[in-house]
This record gives structure tokens, sequence and C-alpha cells, in this order.
């Protein structure tokens, strides 16, 4: 079974800072990590993934996320925020293989306001 | 455009009804989901069917039924309807997995607005 812990329920920032956005995971098995963006009233949409290779990787929107396997993190990143990034941001796992292939384990959201 | 879409966006009905909720993907994808996300956002699985066969089905009450006539549609039905069913519901669906089963990434529709009084 996977559980995954996002440490800030809330992010406030000002337009242009950075942010980070943080995400642990626990797993008994090797796992696959998303980061989802939701705005408000509307579906969940990918950002990015991490699923082999490179512990860097880039989406959409210009945010990046870094897999750390030794601390179990996988923290979002984005080095200038703008207005338009104010949205929800879920952290989520997916086990490698058995009975967990294919279910996404979601984080409990860190709502990330923009301020001008 | 291509999505997976969700009818109706908003459901009000009272405690002790049935309803059903529609989802549809034009994506051509193999596999579908049911979420449920609660008042404090926390969003959890119900089931999953892959080319119409349940693969996932969570610890959900038995009121609670999955049905897909195709790859394209899992429509949820809800039979006595109680004031905890209150939630959001979104639907997802992924493409197959590069080496065959299931992929990796889900894309998820709009969502549907339960409210029960």
């Amino acid at each position: 079974a996977q559980s995954v812990t996002q440490l800030d329920s809330q992010v406030p920032v000002f337009e242009e800072a950075p942010v980070e956005l943080r995400c642990n995971y626990s797993s008994s098995v090797s796992v696959y990590l998303f980061w989802y963006v939701q705005y408000p009233n509307q579906g969940l949409q990918l950002l990015l993934k991490y699923l082999s290779g490179s512990t860097l990787v880039k989406g959409i929107n210009g945010f990046e996320a870094e897999f750390n396997k030794s601390q179990t993190s996988f923290h979002l990143r984005k080095p200038s925020v703008h207005i338009s990034d104010t949205a929800e941001y879920f952290c989520a796992v997916s086990g490698r293989g058995g009975t967990s292939y294919g279910k996404l384990t979601f984080g409990q959201g860190t709502i990330l306001t923009v301020h001008p | 455009d291509t999505a997976v879409s969700q009818t109706p966006k908003y459901l009000v009905t009272q405690m002790g009804n049935d309803k059903s909720i529609k989802c549809e993907q034009n994506l051509g994808h193999d596999t579908m989901y049911w979420y449920k996300q609660d008042s404090k956002k926390f969003l959890k699985i119900m089931f999953s069917y892959n080319n119409k066969e349940l693969i996932i089905n969570e610890t959900v009450p038995n009121r609670f039924s999955p049905k897909s006539p195709d790859k394209a549609h899992l429509n949820l039905h809800i039979n006595s309807l109680e004031l905890g069913d209150s939630a959001v519901y979104f639907c997802a669906s992924s493409p197959p997995g590069l080496a065959g089963g299931i992929a990796y990434e889900q894309y998820f529709g709009p969502g549907t607005r339960l409210t029960v009084t």
C-alpha cells in the first residue's frame, strides 16, 4: 500500500517569487509519482510525472519536480509564480505492478495562493 | 473536443433516492476510474475498469455500482442515497501502458457535484 503526505495545506506567495510544494510518500514497492493541479470548480490536470530515468522532471506551466528516493520525496518547484498559478495542487503515487498497479493514491492537497 | 466528459455537472437529490452519473471518454483509452472527492478535497479511488473488466474495487458500500457498457463509458449508479454521499465525483481514464497493461497517467473529467439533502 502507498500513502502520500503533503506537508503544507496552504502556501501563500507573492507574484514572481519562487515556490516549493512539498510531498513525501511511503510505499513497500517502487512507485510512479505525479503532480496534478485543480483550478476552482474544475477537474484535475496532470502537471508532471516521474516514471523512471532522470530524477528531475519538467512539466507544464514552468513547473518541475525532483524525485529523491532516499528521502522518499517528490517536491514541486517553480522559480517564478504568476497569479494564474493560484490553485490546489495534489501529489499522487502509483505502485509499480501488483494490486496497486494503476491505482492513484493522492495527498491531501496544497492550496497555492499567489498574491500581487 | 477530445476529453473525458461527465453528466450531470450538478446533481441535487433527497436521501433514499437512486441516481446515476455518466462518464464518457473519446481518447481511445482502455482504463477508466471513479474517484470521490470529499468536502476536505481528499481524493480517493472507488473503482477501475480495464476493457470493461473490473480491476479495482475499493471498500465502497455496495449501494455504489459501476457499469461499463463499453470501454469508452463508465457509469456510476448509486442506490438509497445518504447524506454522506455528498461529494464531487470524478471520472478519469488512462491509455495503455508502454508494454501493454495499464498506463500511468490519468486524465480527469470536470467532476459531478452531488448534494444529498
